[in-house]
């Protein structure tokens, strides 16, 4: 059974600039969260897909965006980069979104810097 | 409105004592799943346990033992004859319906050999 995965591992972007992390899914698992982890903080919930379709956000503007394909895999896509999102970017998959229980296995991450 | 306080922010202990992690939380649902995880200095976040709000049974797992209370709104986390491997930071979470989670803000564990 094959983890969580994300890519790249490490990315440096400007102020501005637009940037694309992308997520595996582990086998079998049709959600995908994102959550943003600011350094000494816990992760912020950003969005969730569920087959395809955003299915719950945090409070987090427009220009974080994302989508999720037919094999669950899942991009997060943010433009217009600001300094302060620099954090650390978590995906998590679960088998269903029906079950408030259901377990998330997060991946390794992915550190974004914005100069 | 939901939240997670995890009031410690950081704990160092001496190899082999007890240390308790302390999560209270607010919510008005009366549906909520509450979860604790683990995440070491990798990064990646472990899961250690999930609750049910209507079950208040607390837990045993080896080392690790959980303390649920509705009546205080707490969710305690206790490592017992702690070990190096356990320095990590903790986090406590709320999740209800609509698919959001909410994170304490972490505890950071130092086990000091």
């Amino acid at each position: 059974e094959t983890g969580v995965t994300q890519s790249p591992t490490h990315l440096i972007k400007t102020r501005g600039q637009q940037v694309t992390l992308r997520c595996s899914s582990q086998s079998g698992h049709n959600t995908v969260s994102w959550y943003q982890q600011a350094l000494g903080q816990g992760p912020q919930f950003i969005f969730q897909y569920y087959r395809e379709e955003e299915n719950g956000r945090g409070n987090f503007p427009p220009r974080f965006s994302g989508l999720q394909f037919p094999n669950y895999s899942s991009e997060l896509n943010v433009n217009a980069l600001e300094l302060d999102d620099s954090a650390l970017y978590l995906c998590a998959s679960s088998l269903s979104t029906r079950e408030l229980g259901n377990e998330q296995f997060f991946g390794p991450g992915t550190r974004l810097t914005v100069l | 409105a939901q939240k997670v306080t995890q009031a410690q922010t950081e704990i160092s202990v001496v190899e082999k004592e007890d240390v308790t992690l302390d999560c209270v939380y607010e919510t008005r649902d009366t549906t909520y799943y509450l979860f604790w995880y683990k995440q070491p200095p990798s990064g990646e976040l472990v899961f250690l346990i999930r609750r049910n709000s209507f079950d208040e049974q607390n837990e045993i797992s080896g080392r690790y033992s959980w303390n649920f209370q509705k009546s205080t709104s707490s969710f305690n986390f206790t490592i017992t004859a702690s070990q190096v491997v356990d320095s990590a930071v903790y986090f406590c979470a709320l999740r209800k319906a609509g698919n959001q989670f909410y994170f304490g803000t972490g505890t950071s564990l130092t086990v000091i050999p």
